[in-house]
């Protein structure tokens, strides 16, 4: 059984540039969740992805969207990126929409 | 709204020592509470978990039981090593959001051997 896998592990962009983070699920798992971790804080859940749907959505602007594929594997996309959105992209897979979600080991995104 | 409030860190201890890491919470309906640790570098891991009051979740030496009364989930072990260090998040997730799970800041535990 594979584990939940994020790529690219790290990435530096430019203020107004957009980005693409990909998640490949735990094997079974048909949902996925984003986390964006500012350093030195908590996770902060940006929204959820279910049966290819959005789900749920946390306190986040719209230039942060995402997909869903039928393989249940997900991308986080981000428009005109800004200097806070540096931080560390986790991604979350589960069974349904329980907790206790596995995670990946996340993306570090740099924005300068 | 839903939040946890977990104790500041860093929390520095010796090898063998005992450790506790308080987390209260606070939640409109009935939540599951979980513990999660982050390795240097590294996602998060799931510790351990209880889903109703007075369940304990333990894992690798850790406990935590679900104290509705108090509405805590204190992470305990008794005898820690440098292997420990990390940091430890507590979480909570409401039946009705969708499994989204609100974390607390997190707290940094340094075992020095």
């Amino acid at each position: 059984e594979t584990g939940v896998t994020q790529s690219p592990t790290h990435l530096i962009k430019t203020r107004g540039q957009q980005v693409t983070l990909r998640c490949s699920s735990q094997s079974g798992h048909n949902t996925v969740s984003w986390y964006q971790q500012a350093l030195g804080q908590g996770p902060q859940f940006i929204f959820q992805y279910y049966r290819e749907e959005e789900n749920g959505r946390g306190n986040f602007p719209p230039r942060f969207s995402g997909l869903q594929f039928p393989n249940y594997s997900s991308e986080l996309n981000v428009n005109a990126l800004e200097l806070d959105d540096s931080a560390l992209y986790l991604c979350a897979s589960s069974l349904g929409q329980t907790g206790g979600a596995f995670f990946g080991q996340g993306t570090r995104l740099t924005v300068v | 709204g839903d939040s946890v409030t977990q104790m500041e860190g860093p929390v520095t201890l010796s090898e063998e020592a005992f450790l506790t890491i308080n987390c209260t919470y606070t939640a409109t309906g009935y939540p599951s509470l979980f513990w999660y640790v982050q390795y240097p570098g590294e996602g998060l891991q799931l510790l351990l978990k209880a889903t109703k009051a007075d369940d304990k979740g333990s894992n690798k030496g850790f406990e935590a039981t679900y104290r509705k009364e108090t509405t805590s989930f204190h992470l305990e072990k008794g005898s820690v090593q440098v292997s420990d260090s990390a940091v430890y998040f507590c979480a909570l997730s409401v039946a009705d959001s969708w499994g989204k799970l609100q974390f607390g800041a997190g707290t940094q535990v340094v075992v020095t051997p």
